[in-house]
């Protein structure tokens, strides 16, 4: 049964400091890895998909990486900002189903 | 604009009813799911759906039924049988299986009064 654990829980940095965000799960027979960031109270908002295939993934600020053999992502954040506050969340799809698996987030917090 | 709406935001249910909460998509999606997500818990599987009138139990499905008549439409009905309904509610839709993305409602907020 695929697990997804991301670890810190929470944390917090200053303003402007680079940060990485981490995502393991256990069984490495994946479609892709998606991050999610969730601001208090409102839905997910799709951050970065990352297919198996590939290794890493950018959007402006954010790369996420991939090793799929260790069962290993992590969200690199640079230049962080207070409005990067929020919960960030992955989910593995496992192959062969339609399945999303969660991880329980990490809560960042940025402070100005 | 396309993408998923969830009704209502906010729903309140007295003890014994049955409730619907609502999920529309007009991604033209084949698959598409509902989770649980209690206070700083990450997100559980309630039920998935990969196409028209076919429906599959995730990891917390007890209490819970869904329907699937329509592409565009799933909803999910919150029985008496779930004894701690209280929790944010997400829809989510993708292209089918394989490695496309997911993309998420607002959610709904359903508390037992």
């Amino acid at each position: 049964k695929q697990e997804v654990t991301q670890i810190p829980a929470a944390l917090s940095v200053p303003e402007g400091e680079n940060l990485v965000l981490n995502c393991s799960f256990t069984d490495s027979a994946i479609y892709n890895l998606q991050w999610f960031r969730q601001d208090p109270g409102k839905g997910l908002t799709s951050l970065l998909l990352i297919q198996s295939s590939q290794r890493e993934q950018t959007s402006g600020r954010l790369n996420a990486s991939l090793d799929k053999s260790s069962g290993r992502s992590t969200l690199y954040i640079a230049a962080s900002q207070p409005g990067d506050s929020a919960t960030y969340l992955c989910a593995v799809n496992t192959s062969g189903t339609y399945k999303y698996i969660f991880g329980t987030g990490t809560r960042l917090k940025v402070l100005a | 604009d396309g993408g998923i709406t969830q009704s209502p935001k906010y729903l309140f249910r007295k003890e014994g009813q049955n409730v619907t909460l609502s999920c529309e998509q007009n991604l033209n999606h084949d698959a598409m799911y509902w989770y649980r997500q209690d206070p700083g818990q990450g997100l559980r599987l309630i039920y998935y759906s990969q196409i028209v009138n076919d429906f599959q139990k995730g990891d917390i499905a007890e209490g819970y039924s869904v329907s699937r008549e329509k592409k565009e439409s799933f909803p999910l009905t919150v029985t008496s049988a779930q004894k701690n309904p209280t929790a944010f509610y997400l829809c989510a839709s993708k292209p089918g299986v394989g490695g496309s993305e997911a993309f998420f409602g607002q959610g709904t907020r359903l508390t037992v009064v």
